[in-house]
């Protein structure tokens, strides 16, 4: 079974620009995070999906963020435009529906990298 | 205040050693605990979670002190393959996560 995918690993960018990220979860997970990491701080949480719902989006850190997960699959992450402070390691997780047990399952991450 | 809070480490120790992480948390109606491992620029996954009796998965050992809003993690006889940094993960109000920074762990030969 293949686990969540993102894309792109790897994306390097002008201040300004805009960036898509994409996450496909785990088929059948209901929920969708996403998370970030900036170099040498904590995992922090962005927002979280039940199907195409946004659950909490508290952690969106302003209006240059948006996410969204239309027919409640895949889920996009844009930044536009892109700061500098942006530049970190977007991960993406899933969970299957119903309680949460706590396991969450990590994409790779998407590396973005702002000049 | 982090919600969070760890020693980022890192904690070099040689093969066979036991050593041990402690976490705490800020929140105390926060509901489960777990550990997550994470390698060098890769994802992290679930090592495992704690509960209040505590809990072992062979060399490793999870201890929750809910007063005291600590968790801790043992693992004895490390491996090479231990190497890693180990995460701290509380979950609060059933769908939100909050993750430590982080504890670096250098097993050496």
């Amino acid at each position: 079974e293949a686990g969540v995918t993102q894309f792109p690993s790897h994306s390097v960018i002008e201040k300004g620009q805009t960036v898509t990220l994409r996450c496909d979860p785990i088929s059948g997970h209901d929920n969708l995070y996403w998370y970030r990491r900036v170099m040498g701080k904590e995992i922090k949480f962005l927002l979280h999906f039940v199907k195409e719902s946004k659950q909490d989006e508290s952690g969106m850190p302003n209006n240059r963020f948006l996410a969204e997960r239309t027919g409640g699959t895949y889920s996009t992450l844009k930044v536009q435009p892109a700061e500098l402070e942006d530049s970190g390691v977007y991960f993406c997780a899933s969970s299957p529906p119903g309680a949460n047990t706590g396991e969450l399952f990590f994409g790779e991450g998407s590396r973005l990298t702002v000049l | 205040r982090k919600e969070v809070e760890q020693d980022p480490g890192p904690f070099n120790v040689p093969e066979g050693a036991t050593v041990a992480f402690n976490c705490t948390y800020s929140n105390s109606a926060s509901q489960s605990f777990f550990w997550y491992r994470q390698d060098c620029r890769k994802e992290p996954k679930l090592l495992m979670s704690v509960y209040s009796s505590g809990n072992e998965d062979g060399r490793f050992t999870a201890q929750l002190n809910r007063a005291s809003q600590y968790i801790s993690l043992l693992i004895r006889d490390s491996k090479l393959s231990d190497s890693a940094t180990y995460l701290c993960v509380v979950l609060y109000n059933f769908n939100k996560f909050y993750f430590g920074s982080g504890t670096k762990l250098n097993v050496k030969p």
